[in-house]
């Protein structure tokens, strides 16, 4: 079946101006993860959502950042204001189940470049 | 906090090679350990999941090893191939917490 998938998969955007970011989950996976992934560094967690509960959002790196999540399908990320530091590769994963001890399948990422 | 370490950084084999990646973590109350595979602008490809209650997973070429009591987990990949280059991430579940806490990566150059 179809894995994960972002769109766009590459996002170049000004300084200041906001961008969305979009995962699609495998059908049926009802866990949704955000990563980030700046040069040079490891993944970040950034928030994850399970079904209908309340996400977590511990991961947020700033007030800047929101996530949605409707039901057990798409998701969108979305970054106000962009700053440099915002660029990197921002990742998205879903799993079968949530709880943390289920494989992680993970999309392409999508490329973010704050000029 | 759980951190996870990989060593070397970047390591450089002949084709034929068997070699051994590294990784560490230091919270061993983990619900799995997933190997990745990374290609240079792409996503992430998992290749081995060890639940804790697991000591190796084999696949192929691969096997990958778990010691919870010290913190370790090697890939083993035998017959190196250079279309094994690519970066190797490894990850640690904790128990109770769903995220992945990741190392920065081994990056793999496998030369004909």
């Amino acid at each position: 079946g179809a894995g994960v998938s972002q769109s766009p998969s590459n996002k170049v955007t000004e300084k200041g101006k906001d961008v969305e970011l979009r995962c699609d989950p495998i059908s049926g996976h009802t866990a949704l993860y955000w990563y980030r992934q700046r040069l040079g560094q490891g993944l970040e967690f950034l928030i994850y959502f399970q079904g209908n509960s309340a996400p977590d959002k511990s991961g947020l790196p700033s007030d800047r950042f929101s996530a949605e999540r409707t039901g057990e399908s798409v998701s969108t990320l979305t970054i106000q204001r962009t700053q440099q530091e915002d660029s990197a590769v921002y990742l998205c994963a879903s799993t079968r189940q949530g709880g943390g001890q289920y494989e992680q399948y993970f999309g392409p990422g999508t490329r973010l470049t704050v000029t | 906090k759980q951190e996870v370490t990989q060593i070397p950084a970047a390591l450089s084999v002949p084709e034929g090679e068997n070699l051994v990646l590294n990784c560490s973590f230091t919270d061993s109350a983990i619900y799995n350990l997933q190997w990745f595979r990374q290609d240079p602008g792409k996503g992430l490809t998992s290749l081995l999941l060890i639940q804790s209650s697991q000591r190796e997973q084999t696949s192929g070429r691969l096997n990958a090893s778990l010691d919870k009591s010290s913190g370790r987990s090697t890939l083993y990949i035998a017959a190196s191939q250079p279309g094994d280059s690519a970066t190797y991430l490894c990850a640690a579940s904790g128990a109770g917490s769903y995220q992945l806490t990741f190392g920065k990566g081994t990056k793999l150059s496998v030369i004909p």
